[in-house]
């Protein structure tokens, strides 16, 4: 039961922002947007999550659009240690289970 | 800080052979503990999830179980390990009513063979 979609795979050159992109258009009301990354061989990272406010932090911001119904995931600076599977979930935010997706695998290339 | 353990991080089993993963989270109390597994190639799937000592959920029916003995200490098991079992194996925690998600271990990698 899948409650996302993002693209497979996106190539980001180094230095430059990336922009990942996640819809959840049958997003409810009280289901917040968590995004994670996997480096390779590694847990899951918590990067960031929203309602539907944008929000920034040290490592990232994420963009949810006005109907909520899909978001983005924005490094500003891309860099090689930025490769990695993305991973955008949505939930309640006291749900006692996190299920993750299939992610974005993003490289970042020299 | 909160840290969490999880150990060994590398693993090579026969068939048929037992299983017994361990995680500890330090510096939190109360806790809920999770273990994910992940196949080679695959996402992250959700096999049990506890929010208290002796309470575990399971999300997959399978040949594992998990156990929660004491507040900060989350153990997976198998009886007999299956070819199938393989894979890298995560263990993570999450205050009880969190706001800013779950925080993994380092994973154990099983390989059964």
């Amino acid at each position: 039961d899948a409650k996302t979609t993002q693209p497979p795979s996106m190539d980001c050159a180094e230095g430059r922002a990336a922009n990942l992109p996640c819809n959840h258009s049958t997003i409810s009301g009280n289901e917040y947007v968590y995004w994670y990354r996997q480096i390779h061989s590694q847990g899951p990272q918590y990067i960031i999550h929203g309602l539907k406010n944008n929000e920034t932090n040290e490592m990232a911001s994420l963009i949810i659009t006005e109907d909520r119904k899909s978001s983005t995931l924005i490094l500003p600076h891309a860099t090689l240690r930025d490769t990695a599977v993305y991973y955008c979930i949505v939930r309640v935010r006291n749900n006692n289970d996190m299920r993750f997706g299939a992610g974005t695998r993003l490289t970042v290339k020299p | 800080s909160q840290t969490i353990h999880q150990w060994p991080a590398t693993l090579v089993q026969p068939v048929g052979s037992p299983l017994s993963l361990e995680c500890t989270v330090e510096g939190t109390s109360n806790p809920n503990l999770y273990w994910y597994r992940q196949a080679a190639g695959r996402g992250l799937q959700l096999l049990f999830y506890s929010v208290g000592i002796g309470q575990i959920s399971s999300e997959v029916p399978q040949n594992l179980s998990a156990s929660r003995p004491q507040d900060r200490q989350f153990i997976l098991s198998s009886k007999k390990l299956l070819l199938s079992d393989s894979g890298f194996y995560l263990c993570a925690w999450s205050l009880p009513a969190f706001s800013y998600g779950y925080t993994f271990g380092s994973g154990t990698r099983l390989t059964v063979v």
